[in-house]
């Protein structure tokens, strides 16, 4: 069975630090390419980052870029995303998915003094 | 940046009956690979989002034939023939095409 399993998640201050991790089984990871994508509490999805299967390539949105950094590790079918100086506007859940067809449960992060 | 435009953005319907979702995209989602990646997804409530519909007209794995979708270029229909109660939730349109994906408003079904 194709699974995603975030973890990583919880409170943090503002411009503190969270790394995020989803462990892949089911599929062969490293031949795909992975995104994490989020949800703001009662709001719609927001792309937020994509890597390619080999890790080589790496894509961000303009509201993370600079701070968010997706990563993989293919010899754990591991997908990471460290996540620094923190806002009140990342609170979000983060989901990582297979393309658009397998999501994880998702992540809860809040951003809060 | 590709915006997705849905409408209606809330559809109250009853059991049995059809729905349609519509996604207007700002440009056409056509990609140099000849593909049009335009995919439809399902979240349900406190669930994570599910794809019923990817490049246009193409089931998902488990998805029941009732779902259907179709289009062509920047118009785009997500179509239900017969509402079930499991089908209670939010509907979004998303586009594969070019970086950065994007994702419609969404679109909440809701049983009349």
């Amino acid at each position: 069975e194709v699974q995603l399993l975030e973890s990583g998640g919880g409170l943090v201050q503002p411009g503190g630090s969270l790394r995020l991790s989803c462990a892949a089984s089911g599929f062969t990871f490293s031949s795909y390419a992975m995104n994490w994508v989020r949800q703001a509490p009662g709001k719609g999805l927001e792309w937020v980052s994509t890597i390619s299967g080999s890790g080589g390539s790496a894509y961000y949105a303009d509201s993370v870029k600079g701070r968010f950094t997706i990563s993989r590790d293919n010899s754990k079918d591991t997908l990471y995303l460290q996540m620094n100086s923190l806002r009140a506007e990342d609170t979000a859940v983060y989901y990582c998915a297979e393309g658009v067809g397998v999501w994880g449960q998702g992540t809860l992060v809040i951003v809060s003094s | 940046d590709i915006v997705m435009t849905q409408t209606p953005l809330s559809s109250p319907v009853t059991l049995g009956q059809p729905a349609s979702i519509s996604c207007r995209s700002s440009q056409s989602l056509v990609h140099s690979d000849g593909n049009t990646y335009l995919n439809w997804l399902q979240q349900r409530p406190g669930q994570p989002p599910r794809l019923l519909i990817y490049k246009i007209s193409n089931r998902f794995s488990g998805v029941p034939d009732r779902f259907s979708g179709s289009g062509a270029g920047t118009d785009f229909t997500l179509k239900i023939s017969r509402v079930e109660a499991e089908d209670v939730g939010v509907y979004y349109c998303t586009q594969a095409t070019q970086l950065p994906y994007t994702f419609g408003q969404g679109t909440k079904l809701e049983i009349k």
